[in-house]
């Protein structure tokens, strides 16, 4: 069964400062991968999307990539903004035709003024 | 492009009566749509696949007969929760792939587009 661990659960920063958020799935058999933001009782947002033949994806100040050897993708994000502050969640399509999104429990971000 | 919308954003029943959440894609046409639940501090947890003109499949521990699911267009799923409990209460997202679009290797594209989220509170 596919699992999604990310670390940290919670991470607070000045702002100003570049991080990087962490996702790892227990079958590295991965098609693709959202990042996806969340704020407090909203749904989500898609932030970057990496398909199956790419390694990365690049946004304004956020890049995501992907190492599908072991299975993990990180999201960074440069120069933190108050406004970047908001719980992040990665989730990953598997091989084998299924369609379905398997979510990790999301890293809670705080960018403090 | 690609907006999804669902309907009512916040619903609060009594224990026992029924409560239907509806999820369109507004500029897409979506043969697959997704139901998540989402408990507090939790991941959100799929709960059905919905293909239109079909039967939905429910993943394990999800009653079918408690929550039924509905896609009779290509625009349209609907989630009825039935006899509702309060450990029902939960957020209820819907996710809706577009049918026409292509992934990067020309094959199905996989990318879902979601809602803004059903905030269900039954007393």
């Amino acid at each position: 069964k596919q699992e999604v661990t990310q670390i940290p659960a919670a991470l607070s920063v000045p702002e100003g400062e570049n991080l990087v958020l962490n996702c790892s799935f227990t079958d590295s058999a991965i098609y693709n991968l959202q990042w996806f933001r969340q704020d407090p009782g909203k749904g989500l947002t898609s932030l970057l999307l990496i398909q199956s033949s790419q390694r990365e994806q690049t946004s304004g100040r956020l890049n995501a990539s992907l190492d599908k050897s072991s299975g993990r993708s990180t999201l960074y994000i440069a120069a933190s903004q108050p406004g970047d502050s908001a719980t992040y969640l990665c989730a990953g399509v598997t091989q084998g035709g299924s369609e379905k999104l398997v979510f990790g429990k999301g890293t809670k971000l705080t960018v403090n003024p | 492009g690609a907006v999804v919308s669902q309907h009512p954003s916040r619903v609060i029943c009594k224990s026992g009566t029924s409560v239907k959440i509806e999820c369109r894609s507004l500029d897409f046409q979506a043969t697959t749509m997704f139901w998540y639940r989402q408990f507090p501090k939790q991941s959100l947890m799929l709960m059905a696949t919905s293909n239109e003109g079909s039967k939905a499949t429910y993943e394990q521990g999800v009653e079918k007969d408690k929550f039924l699911i509905n896609h009779a267009s290509l625009t349209l799923s609907t989630l009825t929760v039935t006899s509702a409990h309060p450990e029902d209460s939960s957020f209820y997202i819907c996710s809706a792939r577009d049918v026409g679009a292509a992934g990067d290797l020309g094959g199905i594209s996989y990318e879902q587009y979601f809602g803004p989220g059903t905030r269900l509170t039954v007393t």
